[in-house]
């Protein structure tokens, strides 16, 4: 079985300051991690994907993500955020061969301060 | 190109009574899905497809139904509606492939039953 676990429910953080949002997950075989954003009443939206290879991965919006094996993790990070990143995050996982169900974490709602 | 296209948007609906959400997707994706989005609850499976005339039950089908009778459209039926399905509900479509294809959404159905 596999769950997801997103260590921040709410971020407040200042425009230009850097951020992280924390995911955890757990998967007795291997998977795939994805970071989603939700802007408000609309649905989900490809951030970033790690399939394999460099455990850097960037995506839109300057939104980057590393994964790390040994500690099950998969933060997404942005160096200097804008008002326009104000919006629900969540991460998500799928495993690896039967890759046909996501399972999403509770998300983390990103709120830049101007 | 439209994407995944659900509707209604909004609907108020009373104890009991029924009603259709309807989803549609032109990216001729084998797979499709139902969520329900609760306020930080993250996103919870109801039903998926993997093809036309294949559904299978997701984490809660309770008070739902589906078919999928075309590649394009997954409709989803409430029988008798229940306050405890007071909800916004999206679908999402994925191309069938290796692994690692992500999900595209549509902008949710949110649902009100009073």
């Amino acid at each position: 079985a596999q769950s997801v676990t997103q260590l921040d429910s709410q971020v407040p953080v200042f425009e230009e300051a850097p951020v992280e949002l924390r995911c955890n997950y757990s998967s007795s075989v291997s998977v795939y991690l994805f970071w989603y954003v939700q802007y408000p009443n609309q649905g989900l939206q490809l951030l970033l994907k790690y399939l394999s290879g460099s455990t850097l991965v960037k995506g839109i919006n300057g939104f980057e993500a590393e994964f790390n094996k040994s500690q099950t993790s998969f933060h997404l990070r942005k160096p200097s955020v804008h008002i326009s990143d104000t919006a629900e995050y969540f991460c998500a996982v799928t495993p690896r061969g039967t890759g046909n169900q996501f399972y999403f974490g509770t998300g983390t709602s990103l709120t830049v301060i101007p | 190109n439209a994407g995944v296209t659900q509707t209604p948007k909004f609907r108020i609906l009373k104890i009991g009574q029924s009603m259709t959400l309807q989803c549609a997707q032109d990216m001729n994706h084998n797979y499709m899905y139902w969520y329900r989005q609760d306020p930080g609850m993250g996103l919870k499976l109801i039903y998926y497809s993997v093809g036309a005339g294949i559904t299978d039950k997701g984490e809660v089908p309770n008070g739902y139904n589906v078919s999928r009778s075309t590649t394009e459209d997954f409709p989803l039926r409430l029988e008798l509606a229940a306050p405890s399905q007071t909800s916004v509900y999206f679908c999402a479509s994925m191309e069938a492939g290796a692994g690692g294809q992500p999900q595209h959404f549509g902008d949710g159905t949110r649902l009100s039953i009073l």
